[in-house]
């Protein structure tokens, strides 16, 4: 079945450091891709998707893209903020089939001043 | 109002007590979710509804029972709740169909502890 899978966490950074968030994912053909950021006390939101291989999605400086050849989505930034500090999840849904996305188990991040 | 609402925010009960979530969404939406998130646990799909259909994870206990009596309203009815049952739930919803289909759009979330 699909699956994704997200780097463990949490993730530490000081302000202004650059941000990487490892994700990968199993599924057949070409599933969308997103990223949902929560921050505390909140729902999830949608942060970025893409929808086709080689596409990137871009939002509140943080950007992903889709590679096919690797099967991954990671997500990156290049100068944190505190106000960043929260969970990060990776999710697919996959093509032409079930509307049901499958979500990562979510990465925490910590941006210290 | 837009988006999605969820009522009550945060709810206390105990393990005798009959209580219900409510969640509402404003955005033309097809398909309703119920989500649990525990500390430290992935995020769990409980129930889906959609025009045609309802989904429902085998795992989850008969003491949470959903109801969607429309697209735009979904509940889930708990009672003779365990402590373990304590967490934040999660409403969603989203088109079942579209360019992207799986891009959900998620309320605040109801906090629930089971005494």
């Amino acid at each position: 079945g699909d699956s994704v899978t997200q780097m463990e966490g949490p993730v530490t950074l000081s302000e202004e450091a650059f941000l990487t968030i490892n994700c990968t994912y199993t599924a057949t053909g070409y599933p969308s891709l997103f990223w949902y950021v929560q921050y505390p006390g909140e729902g999830l939101q949608l942060l970025l998707k893409a929808t086709k291989a080689d596409d990137k999605g871009s939002n509140k400086g943080f950007e992903a893209t889709y590679r096919k050849e690797t099967t991954s989505f990671h997500l990156e930034k290049g100068s944190v903020q505190v106000s960043d500090s929260a969970v990060y999840f990776c999710a697919l849904s996959p093509p032409g089939g079930s509307y049901i996305p499958t979500f990562g188990r979510g990465t925490s991040l910590i941006v210290h001043p | 109002e837009t988006g999605v609402t969820q009522t009550p925010r945060h709810l206390v009960m105990g393990m005798t007590n009959k209580k219900s979530l409510k969640c509402e969404q404003h955005l033309g939406h097809n398909a309703m979710y119920w989500y649990k998130q525990s500390a430290k646990k992935p995020l769990e799909l409980m129930f889906v509804y959609s025009l045609e259909e309802r989904v429902e994870n085998n795992s989850v206990p008969s003491r949470f029972s959903p109801e969607c009596p429309n697209s735009s309203h979904l509940f889930l009815h708990l009672h003779t709740l365990q402590p373990e049952d304590s967490a934040l739930y999660l409403c969603a919803s989203s088109h079942k169909n579209g360019l992207a289909p799986g891009e959900l759009f998620f309320g605040e979330g109801s906090r629930l502890t089971v005494l």
